[in-house]
């Protein structure tokens, strides 16, 4: 069974670092894309950025190029999502999901999301 | 603004249908045959419904249907059922700069 799952929920300060998880199992990490999809508090869904465990390729959106950064370590078959100064703007619930075939047709399984609040 | 226009909310009746639509442009929706729809219950998380613009993944019942024509993409779904109240996000391709971008999202009440 294909699983991505996520680490808990966390809560920050403003200006502190953050590197949230995501652990694929139940298929070949290496051979799919991996996604990482951002939603505000009662808001819609944000396409944030892309990586391909196999060879670390990775693609970010406009709006979130030098916000995060986004890494894989396929040996362990997990995807990451990180900060290196946190904003409360940036509280929100963020997903990660595994692309299916070619990375762009859509992402057909999901983490369960993980909630990041930064408050002072 | 979100780069898809949804509308904010469609309604039908169990057992009817409703269309949803999904209006970008030739540089995304238009351009691509890379279109997906996703429908997410509240406080969970999202589910795929359709992607390459029609096809249906395993387990999606083929009540589901999309399609598209030009710059705009739609998501049918035919008898409808209690169970498919809930938030629908179409997302398309968008070329190698932007990559991809969803719509603001359509909110399904089944009366």
């Amino acid at each position: 069974e294909v699983q991505l799952v996520q680490a808990g929920a966390e809560v920050k300060k403003p200006g502190e670092s953050l590197k949230i998880s995501c652990k694929g199992s139940g298929y070949s990490f290496s051979a799919y894309w991996i996604g990482w999809v951002r939603q505000m508090p009662g808001k819609g869904l944000e396409w944030m950025g892309i990586i391909y465990p196999g060879d670390s390729d990775t693609r970010y959106s406009p709006s979130f190029q030098g916000q995060v950064s986004i890494s894989v370590d396929k040996s362990i078959s997990t995807a990451y999502l990180q900060w290196s100064s946190l904003k409360a703007s940036d509280t929100a619930m963020y997903y990660c999901a595994r692309s299916v075939s070619s990375g762009w047709s859509g992402f057909d399984y999901w983490g369960q999301g993980t909630l990041v609040t930064v408050s002072s | 603004q979100s780069a898809l226009t949804q509308p904010r909310s469609v309604s039908g009746s169990p057992g009817q249908s409703v269309t949803i639509s999904c209006t970008g442009t030739s540089s995304d929706v238009g351009g691509y045959n890379y279109v997906s729809w996703y429908q997410q219950h509240p406080g969970k998380a999202p589910k795929l419904m359709i992607y390459d613009v029609s096809k249906r993944p395993s387990g999606v019942p083929d009540r589901f249907s999309g399609s598209k024509s030009g710059n705009t993409a739609s998501l049918t779904i035919s008898g409808l059922q209690t169970e498919d109240e809930a938030d629908y996000y179409c997302c398309s391709y968008a070329g190698s700069y932007t990559l991809g971008v969803f719509g603001g999202g359509t909110k399904l009440t089944v009366l």
